[in-house]
């Protein structure tokens, strides 16, 4: 049973370049999240989805950033255009009871923006 | 303030030590609580939930106390294969998973 699935693995951008990271959560799995972490401020919530309709956005840092959920299988998180501080590992994870239940992660994209 | 707030550490202990690790929630509306495991450079997985009436798995123990609003898990017997990152979770009805930075162990042999 594959679990979550983010692309790229790792990514290494120039500033000012548009970064697409991509997730497939687990079949069934009707809330999906997007977190960054860094050393600095840990895992920090950016935006989660239930049923691929956004709830809560208020942790995303900036209009730079957008996600989109276009269907139960999929979503990204664009950044357009990029900064060094972006660098991060972004993880998305999901599950099937939103905050009450575990959540999987998938093995993260480790993003680095010079 | 940070939803879930925890001691980065790090704690480094030697091998067969007892090491409890403690966590403050701030939203009192708080209703699940979980402790997870990050392994270097690994995406965080579930150690164990917490429940109000304590619960233990293995050398694990894991406490809740909602008047004081605080999360901890305790680990005996250390292992060396214990060491990670150890990351204190609340959940609310919202659905929002709140994350504390973590907390980082070192077994020493």
């Amino acid at each position: 049973d594959a679990g979550v699935i983010q692309s790229p693995r790792h990514e290494v951008t120039e500033m000012g370049q548009e970064v697409t990271l991509r997730c497939k959560p687990i079949s069934g799995h009707d809330y999906l999240f997007w977190y960054r972490q860094t050393m600095m401020r840990g895992l920090e919530l950016l935006i989660y989805f239930n049923n691929n309709v956004p709830i809560d956005d208020s942790g995303m840092p900036e209009d730079r950033f957008s996600a989109k959920m276009p269907n139960a299988s999929f979503s990204t998180l664009k950044i357009q255009p990029s900064e060094p501080r972006d660098s991060a590992v972004y993880f998305c994870a999901s599950s099937n009871a939103g905050g009450r239940t575990e959540a999987f992660f998938g093995q993260g994209t480790r993003l680095t923006v010079v | 303030r940070k939803e879930v707030e925890q001691d980065p550490g790090p704690f480094n202990v030697p091998e067969g030590a007892t090491v409890a690790f403690n966590c403050t929630y701030s939203n009192s509306a708080s209703q699940s609580f979980f402790w997870y495991r990050q392994d270097c450079r690994k995406e965080p997985k579930l150690l164990m939930s917490v429940y109000s009436s304590g619960n233990e798995d293995g050398r694990f123990t894991a406490q809740l106390n909602r008047a004081s609003q605080y999360i901890s898990l305790l680990i005996r017997d250390s292992k060396l294969s214990d060491s990670a990152t150890y990351l204190c979770v609340g959940g609310n009805w919202a659905n929002n998973l709140f994350f504390g930075t973590g907390t980082r162990l070192t077994v020493i042999p």
